[in-house]
Order: structure tokens, then sequence, then C-alpha cells
């Protein structure tokens, strides 16, 4: 089955700075890879997302690059703010069925 | 957008007894639901793939007859921990996709439901 790895685990940055986060999956089939932020206590929610056909997507403060030789990708945040800090999850799946998860970071994002 | 509505948010039940959780898909249909457990600190875990009109489809390791589920119209699936113990204490979160294919319909996720076995 599909395999995600998240790192790291945790990231902490100054307001302002930039923070990225990776993903690698193993399985060459997944298409699908979106990005989710959890807030304590609630469910996640999707911020961004890449098919396997596009490079790379950007929405606002937000991106996400897709390798699909080296099976990774990224998510970038740039000019971070206090309310970015929250747990994100990659995941892959084929489609938006049974995604399998990263095991999440937590960013903290120092005013 | 597509909304998913979970209910309760939280419940303390006592150690034996069952627990009923909803999931609802507010402003479409959703044939396939699925239900997560998530621990502290921890990643989701896929419980079950809940199928409308038929048997939810259970991932290794979860024992089927202890959290029942039933997708009984388009809009609602249901979770029920059967016998519940301390250890079934957990976060547990769903989500749904409208129709239309991934391309255009990525998963949303519901609030979660935390779940306290005394």
């Amino acid at each position: 089955g599909e395999n995600v790895e998240q790192h790291p685990s945790t990231l902490s940055v100054q307001e302002g700075d930039s923070a990225v986060i990776k993903c690698t999956y193993s399985d060459s089939a997944s298409n699908y890879f979106p990005w989710y932020k959890q807030e304590l206590g609630k469910g996640p929610q999707l911020i961004i997302d890449i098919r396997s056909n596009v490079g790379e997507k950007k929405d606002q403060r937000i991106a996400v690059t897709l390798n699909k030789t080296a099976k990774h990708f990224s998510l970038h945040i740039t000019e971070t703010q206090p309310e970015d800090s929250a747990v994100y999850f990659c995941a892959a799946s084929i489609g938006a069925g049974k995604s399998t998860f990263g095991d999440g970071t937590t960013l903290t994002v120092k005013p | 957008g597509a909304v998913v509505s979970q209910h309760p948010s939280w419940v303390i039940c006592k150690s034996g007894t069952s627990v009923k959780i909803e999931c609802r898909s507010l402003d479409f249909q959703a044939t396939t639901m699925f239900w997560y457990r998530q621990f502290p600190k921890q990643s989701l875990m896929l419980m079950a793939t809940s199928n409308e009109g038929s048997k939810a489809t259970y991932e290794q390791g979860v024992e089927k007859d202890k959290f029942l589920i039933n997708h009984a119209s388009l809009t609602l699936s249901t979770l029920t921990v059967t016998s519940a113990h301390p250890e079934d204490s957990s976060f547990y979160i769903c989500s749904a996709s409208p129709p239309g294919g991934y391309y255009n319909s990525p998963l949303h996720f519901g609030n979660g439901t935390r779940l306290t076995v005394t």
C-alpha cells in the first residue's frame, strides 16, 4: 500500500518568515495530493491540493510543488502569521478516495 | 462550499455502553464517507469506508463488530462504538467527497467527535 513520510515533525519560524514542509510517497499510482490544516480540537481543513498533471499550484501565501519522478511534494507558506500555527498534514491518494496521511507537522509561528 | 457536519462534538460515556456518532453532508450527496480515528499528536488512521446502501469496508485490524457503520442515506453515515471501553477513547473524524470525481471534489472533513469512556 501507499506510504507517506512527512518532515519535519515540528517547525518553528518567526512571523514573516517562510515555512516549508516536505512529503514523500511510495505508490506511483497516487495522483492526488492534498494538504490539510488542523487546529486543536477540530477536523482537518483542506488548504490546497495538487493533481499529478500539475507541477506547481499557488493560492496567495500558500504554494505546493510536486515532483512525480522523485515522488515528493512540498508545502510552502510565505509571510507566515501567528494564525498559521497549527498541525499540517499531507496526504496521497488515487482520486479523492482513500487517502494515506503523513504524520503531521506542528508549525509554530512566533510573533 | 461543501460542508460535513459531525455530531456530537464530544461525548462522555460509561464503560460498557454504546455511543453513536453521526456524519452528515449538508449540501451534497455522498455515496462514500470515511471514518478515521486520531490519537493525540498523531495522524489520522482510516478505520473504514462507508458505502451508501451496502456494507462498510473496514481496514485491517479494525473490529467491525466493535465499530458499527451504517450509511443509510446519501447524506448520513453513523459510527456506533459498541460496548465502549476506556481504550476506545479517541478523536473520531469523518470525511466525504461531493460527486464528480476527485478532480473537482476533494474530501471535506467533519469537525470530529471527542469520545471519552470512563
